[in-house]
C-alpha cells in the first residue's frame, strides 16, 4: 500500500496570502495524484487531478504540480472560503490512499 | 448534474452487518468511463478507501486489503445503484461513509462526486 504524507498537518496564514502544501507518496505515482478540499460537514471536493489539472468549476488560484513522488498544491491569494482542511489522494495503485490532511487556518 | 444518494442504518450493533445503498442519478453504474467508491473516514483512520465496483464488458469489484474479509459491494443495473455489506462490526468501524464517482476518461479523472456522507455509529 502506498503511503501519502502531507505536510504541514496545520498551516496558518492570512487572507489574500499564499499557501503552499506538500504532498509525497511513499513510492512513485507518476501523475496520479488528487487533491481535495473538505470543510466541516460536508464530503470531499475534488480540486486538482493528473497533479496538476483543475477540475470543473475550480478557481484559477489553485493550482497542482509534481510528480512521482512529490507534489504541490498552491492557493495563490487565500480567500475566506479557503479555510478547510486539504488531502492528496494517489489512485496509482491498489488501494487508492489518502494523505493525513493539512488543515488551512486562518 | 452527477447525484449520489445514500441510504441504510446509522446504528449497528457489534458483530452485526453494516448496510448502505447509494442511488445513483445522472449516470449508469455500468458506465465504462466511471468507478462506483465506498469510503469512510473517522478520526483515528482518516479517509479510507474501502472498495470499487466498475463494468468494462464484465463487473470488476476490488476490496482493500484491511476489509476484503469482510467486505461485499453489490452493484444493480435494474435499480442503478449499488451497496456496502460489511459484515463482523466492531466499534472500529463507527465512521461516515461515502459513496463516490471515480470518473476515468481521456478527459477527466479523479472523485468528483460524492454521497451526502452516512454516520454509522457502532454500538449495543
Amino acid at each position: 500500500e502506498i503511503v501519502m504524507t502531507q505536510s504541514p498537518a496545520i498551516l496558518s496564514v492570512s487572507p489574500g496570502e499564499r499557501a503552499t502544501l506538500s504532498c509525497r507518496a511513499s513510492q512513485s505515482v507518476s501523475s496520479s495524484l488528487g487533491w481535495y478540499q473538505q470543510k466541516p460537514g460536508q464530503a470531499p471536493r475534488l480540486l486538482i487531478y493528473g497533479a496538476s489539472t483543475r477540475a470543473t468549476g475550480i478557481p484559477a488560484r489553485f493550482s497542482g504540480s509534481g510528480s512521482g513522488t512529490d507534489f504541490t498544491l498552491t492557493i495563490s491569494s487565500l480567500q475566506s472560503e479557503d479555510f478547510a482542511v486539504y488531502y492528496c489522494q494517489q489512485y496509482k495503485n491498489w488501494p487508492y490512499t489518502f494523505g493525513q490532511g493539512t488543515k488551512l487556518e486562518i | 448534474q452527477v447525484q449520489l444518494q445514500q441510504s441504510g442504518s446509522g446504528l449497528v450493533k457489534p458483530s452485526q452487518t453494516l448496510s448502505l445503498t447509494c442511488d445513483i442519478s445522472g449516470d449508469s453504474v455500468s458506465s465504462i468511463s466511471a468507478s462506483w467508491n465506498w469510503i469512510r473516514q473517522s478520526p483515528t483512520r482518516g479517509l479510507e478507501w474501502l472498495g470499487r465496483a466498475y463494468h468494462r464488458s464484465k463487473w470488476y469489484i476490488d476490496y482493500a486489503p484491511s476489509v476484503e474479509n469482510r467486505i461485499t459491494i453489490i452493484p444493480d443495473i435494474s435499480k442503478n445503484q449499488f451497496s456496502l455489506h460489511l459484515n463482523s462490526v466492531t466499534p472500529e468501524d463507527t465512521a461516515v461513509y461515502y459513496c463516490a464517482r471515480e470518473v476515468i476518461s481521456v478527459a477527466a479523472a479523479g472523485t468528483d462526486y460524492w454521497g451526502q456522507g452516512t454516520l454509522v455509529t457502532v454500538s449495543s
